[in-house]
């Protein structure tokens, strides 16, 4: 069954420090999101790309964030300047372009930031 | 703000009951909703979503939504153990952002 992959599964760096975690979307899938879960707390979206652009992004998704498809398979969020409050769980996930939204996600990196 | 709402639980059944989780939500242009399971330390997993008033089946699982009162509910059938998780509900306008509740935490006691 094919699903999103991430990596790395956990990143630690320190604060300053530039971040890029990548995932792999499911093939056929044109939608791509990122997500993040402070620990304990709940999922929050980030960004949404469609068509090679960011078709809708949060208030938590400022100018230390970027996203990119750099290739036919991947997708990356780089934050540039880590804080101590980026420490979270990211979650890519991938949704068709057909249907009703059915968002399917990676596993996760988890970030740490010392 | 549009806000997701569940009871944080944890809500405990003993093996082979019915369990019942609830959510409300805010935004009435919501057109998706999704239940994802959520074991401890991993992603959200997509088990049920549901798109038209009424009830939807799949195994031990029923989803029951109603528009008019803003609210979805998953019931689980035959509860087993390893149905214990985090169960998180999860809206959504259409090719945009999923709005995720902060989670039920179901246990299933043997």
């Amino acid at each position: 069954e094919p699903e999103v992959t991430q990596t790395p599964s956990h990143q630690v760096t320190q604060m300053g420090q530039e971040v890029i975690l990548r995932c792999v979307p499911i093939s056929n899938h044109l939608y791509f999101y990122w997500y993040r879960q402070i620990l304990g707390q709940k999922v929050e979206f980030l960004v949404s790309f469609y068509n090679n652009e960011i078709s809708e992004k949060s208030e938590i998704f400022d100018d230390q964030f970027s996203v990119e498809r750099p290739d036919g398979s991947n997708f990356t969020l780089k934050i540039r300047s880590t804080k101590l409050e980026d420490s979270a769980m990211y979650f890519c996930a991938s949704s068709e372009a057909k249907g009703t939204n059915e968002q399917f996600f990676g596993p996760g990196t988890r970030l740490t930031v010392l | 703000q549009k806000e997701v709402e569940q009871n944080s639980g944890p809500l405990s059944v003993p093996e082979g009951a019915i369990a019942s989780l609830n959510c409300t939500y805010s935004d009435r242009g919501s057109q998706s909703f999704f239940w994802y399971r959520q074991y401890s330390g991993k992603s959200p997993e997509l088990i049920m979503f549901i798109y038209s008033n009424g009830d939807k089946e799949d195994g031990r699982f029923t989803a029951q939504l109603n528009k008019a009162s803003q609210y979805v509910s998953l019931l689980i059938r035959d509860s087993q153990p390893s149905d214990s998780a985090t169960y998180l509900c999860a809206v959504s306008g259409g090719y945009q952002k999923v709005t995720f509740g902060t989670g039920t935490k179901l246990q299933v006691i043997p």
